[in-house]
């Protein structure tokens, strides 16, 4: 059974890094096959899309967030990582990973959703 | 970005009930929509992708169906444990988009 566990100061400073990491259980994130997301949700709002990273560190990240969004991966530990540069008030979220499973034929990529997710852990950004 | 406009933005039912939510997608995406649902305080539950098939292990009560501009979720007899909130997402174009999601309670 798969699970996701994110990890990380719950209070960060503005102006600050926020610095999140996911650990991943029941599967190897080196085996391919999955894209690793980030997804945000402020209280009581929808949810926002930050951004995937491959095994491979392919990355794409929303073009809300690009300036300020770093994801890395580390393999040896079975992890992926986020950091949230010059945060404000407006990062203050709950803030999920979740695994993105993907095929590739005849050179095209076909998606399924975000089949497995963390618990989420609450980020506020407050001084 | 692709926008997603989902509807009712809440409704209230009836065990038993079914029980329609549409997402309209702007512009259209052909069948690269994922539906969830959320309890409060919990992450979200992948329940369909390819805009009906359904993930293992969910109940059959659970359908969905369209492509294009117009994507519905349809449960076909509410039950006590389906309240909570439901999110479409499209995974047509990055980055990907989420409806503003659907509450749904029980009358």
């Amino acid at each position: 059974q798969v699970q996701l566990q994110e990890s990380g100061p719950g209070l960060v400073k503005p102006s600050q890094t926020l610095s999140l990491t996911c650990t991943v259980s029941g599967d190897s994130i080196s085996s391919g096959g999955h894209y690793w997301s980030w997804v945000r949700q402020p209280a009581g709002q929808g949810l926002e899309w930050i951004g995937r990273i491959s095994v491979s560190e392919s990355t794409y990240y929303n073009p809300s967030l690009r300036s300020q969004v770093t994801m890395s991966v580390d393999t040896s530990k079975n992890q992926f990582s986020l950091k949230v540069t010059s945060v404000t008030a407006a990062d203050t979220a709950v803030y999920y990973c979740a695994r993105e499973p993907f095929t590739r034929q005849m050179g095209f990529s076909y998606y399924r959703g975000l089949d497995v997710w963390g618990q989420g852990t609450t980020v506020t950004v407050s001084s | 970005d692709i926008q997603m406009t989902q509807s009712p933005s809440s409704l209230s039912a009836s065990v038993g009930d079914r029980v329609t939510i549409t997402c309209q997608a702007s512009p259209e995406i052909s069948n690269f929509l994922s539906w969830y649902q959320q309890k409060p305080g919990k992450a979200p539950k992948l329940l369909i992708y390819d805009a009906s098939k359904l993930e293992t292990g969910v109940p059959s009560r659970f359908s969905g169906s369209g492509s294009g501009t117009h994507l519905t979720l349809t449960i076909s007899s509410l039950q006590p444990e389906d309240v909570g909130t439901y999110f479409c997402q499209q995974y047509d174009k990055v980055p990907w988009t989420f409806g503003q999601g659907t509450k749904v309670e029980l009358k």
